[in-house]
């Protein structure tokens, strides 16, 4: 079947530090990959998406390239602000496995410093 | 723009009771999922909507759960009678247009439904 396995939290950073938030999949088909962001008290938020090998998904700084060969799609972001603390799931739609739901990993929590 | 919103914000009920969450979509979109967080842990996939049909369920969505678009408009998640470990956020999603996946459809998703079963 398919997963999504993601870092443990919580992440704890500084302001201004640079992020990587691994995420690694099993898919039986051809996944689109995403990255959904929530923040404290609100649901899930579209961050960035790639649906195919060497896509580079891209948003208010955050960016995540899809590697086929190494099957991930880690999330990183060159100076993390206060703000950007929150939860980040990674997330992939296997359509070509038969499975129209998205299957999402545990969640990372960033929290950032000032 | 909000994608779609939920009510109620929040429910407690007691254990055995039937609860209604309702998801209405700011427009006429055709796919339409549920899923819920237990505190603490991943968001799962329970069920997916097209065409006033499932399309897709999991291991989740037992005979407790039912879902409906009663009046062509609100999208509702029903469970029959709660228990303890349906205490949970609960979320409604809709795609732009076909299944998520297809060209990387997104999924946009509602605020959710905190679900406290006492």
């Amino acid at each position: 079947g398919n997963s999504v396995t993601q870092m443990e939290g919580p992440v704890t950073l500084s302001e201004e530090a640079f992020l990587t938030i691994n995420c690694t999949y099993t898919a039986t088909g051809y996944p689109s990959l995403f990255w959904y962001v929530q923040y404290p008290g609100e649901g899930l938020q579209l961050l960035l998406k790639a649906t195919k090998a060497d896509d580079k998904g891209s948003n208010k700084g955050f960016e995540a390239t899809y590697r086929k060969e190494t099957t991930s799609f880690h999330l990183e972001k060159g100076s993390v602000q206060v703000s950007d603390s929150a939860v980040y799931f990674c997330a992939l739609s296997d359509l070509g496995g038969g499975a129209d739901g998205l299957t999402f990993g545990k969640g990372t929590h960033l929290i950032i410093q000032p | 723009e909000p994608e779609v919103t939920q009510t109620p914000s929040h429910q407690v009920t007691q254990m055995g009771q039937e609860v209604i969450l309702r998801c209405v979509p700011i427009s006429n979109h055709l796919y339409f999922y549920w899923y819920r967080q237990i505190l603490g842990q991943k968001v799962e996939f329970l069920v997916s909507f097209y065409n006033n049909e499932i399309s897709e369920k999991s291991e989740i969505f037992d005979d407790q759960f039912s879902v409906e678009r009663p009046d062509g408009s609100n999208f509702t998640l029903k469970i029959r009678s709660t228990k303890l470990e349906d205490s949970a956020m609960y979320f409604c999603a809709r795609t732009q247009g076909g299944l998520a996946g297809l060209g990387g459809n997104e999924q946009f998703f509602g605020p959710g439904t905190r679900l406290t079963v006492l």
